[in-house]
C-alpha cells in the first residue's frame, strides 16, 4: 500500500515565527487532506489538497502530486497552533492512510 | 449544522469483554470510516461504509465488526477485548466515496482495557 511520510517529527517554534512542514507519499494520489489533531483528540480539517495551493488565513497549504509531496506553511505561529499535524492520502475507494505526524510546540 | 458525534467519550472496559461504539454522520453524509489510533501514531484504517454495505476493511482481527443503520449512524463493535484495543477510536464521514471524498471526524472514544 501506499507510504505516506512527515517531516520533520517534532518541531518547537517561538510565537511568531513561520514554519513548513512536509509530507511525501510513494504513488500519485488525486486526494490529500491535512489535519491537526488538539490536545484532547479531536482531528480538524485543514485542507482538503489534492494539488495547487490554498490559504486560510495564516495557514497555507501546496500540493505538487507529480512529484508526490505536499507542504503546509504556518506563519506567525501562536500558541494555539500546538498539537500534531498530520497528512493523509485517499487509498482506493475512500480509505485514508496517514502519516505519523509532527509535533508542533509554539513557545510564548 | 452539526459535525460528527460519537457515543461514550470515554470507556473503560476488561479483557475479555464486549464493546460497543456509536457514530452519528453529518447531515446528508452517507458514508462512515472508522479508525483506531494508539499513543503517539497516526490513525489506521478499521472499516469504511457507504449506504449500509462494507466498502472496505483494514487489516483487523475478526474480533471487529461493524455495521451502518438505515439513518447512516454506525456502530463498531470489538469482542473479546486485550489490552492493546486500548485506543483512540475515530468515526469519520464523508459525503460520497468518489469525486470529492473529504472525510471530517468526530471527537473519538477513548477505551482503555484493564
Amino acid at each position: 500500500g501506499i507510504q505516506v511520510e512527515q517531516s520533520p517529527p517534532d518541531l518547537i517554534l517561538q510565537e511568531g515565527a513561520n514554519s513548513t512542514l512536509r509530507c511525501n507519499f510513494s504513488d500519485s494520489v488525486n486526494n490529500l487532506q491535512w489535519f491537526h489533531q488538539n490536545p484532547w483528540g479531536q482531528l480538524i480539517n485543514l485542507f482538503y489538497i489534492p494539488s495547487g495551493t490554498k490559504q486560510n488565513g495564516r495557514l497555507s497549504a501546496t500540493t505538487v502530486a507529480t512529484e508526490r509531496y505536499s507542504l503546509l506553511y504556518i506563519s506567525s505561529s501562536q500558541t494555539t497552533d500546538s498539537g500534531v499535524y498530520f497528512c493523509a492520502v485517499i487509498e482506493y475507494g475512500n480509505k485514508l492512510v496517514f502519516g505519523a505526524g509532527t509535533i508542533l510546540r509554539v513557545k510564548s | 449544522d452539526a459535525g460528527v458525534t460519537q457515543s461514550p467519550t470515554h470507556l473503560i472496559k476488561t479483557r475479555g469483554q464486549h464493546v460497543t461504539l456509536r457514530c452519528s454522520p453529518i447531515s446528508g453524509h452517507k458514508s462512515v470510516s472508522w479508525y483506531q489510533q494508539v499513543l503517539g501514531q497516526g490513525p489506521q484504517f478499521i472499516f469504511q461504509y457507504y449506504e449500509k454495505e462494507e466498502r472496505g476493511r483494514g487489516n483487523f482481527p475478526d474480533r471487529f465488526s461493524a455495521r451502518q443503520f438505515p439513518n447512516y449512524s454506525s456502530e463498531l463493535n470489538v469482542n473479546a477485548l486485550l489490552l492493546g484495543d486500548s485506543a483512540l477510536y475515530l468515526c469519520a464521514s464523508s459525503l460520497e466515496v468518489s469525486g470529492r471524498p473529504e472525510q471530517y471526524f468526530g471527537p473519538g472514544t477513548r477505551l482503555t482495557v484493564t
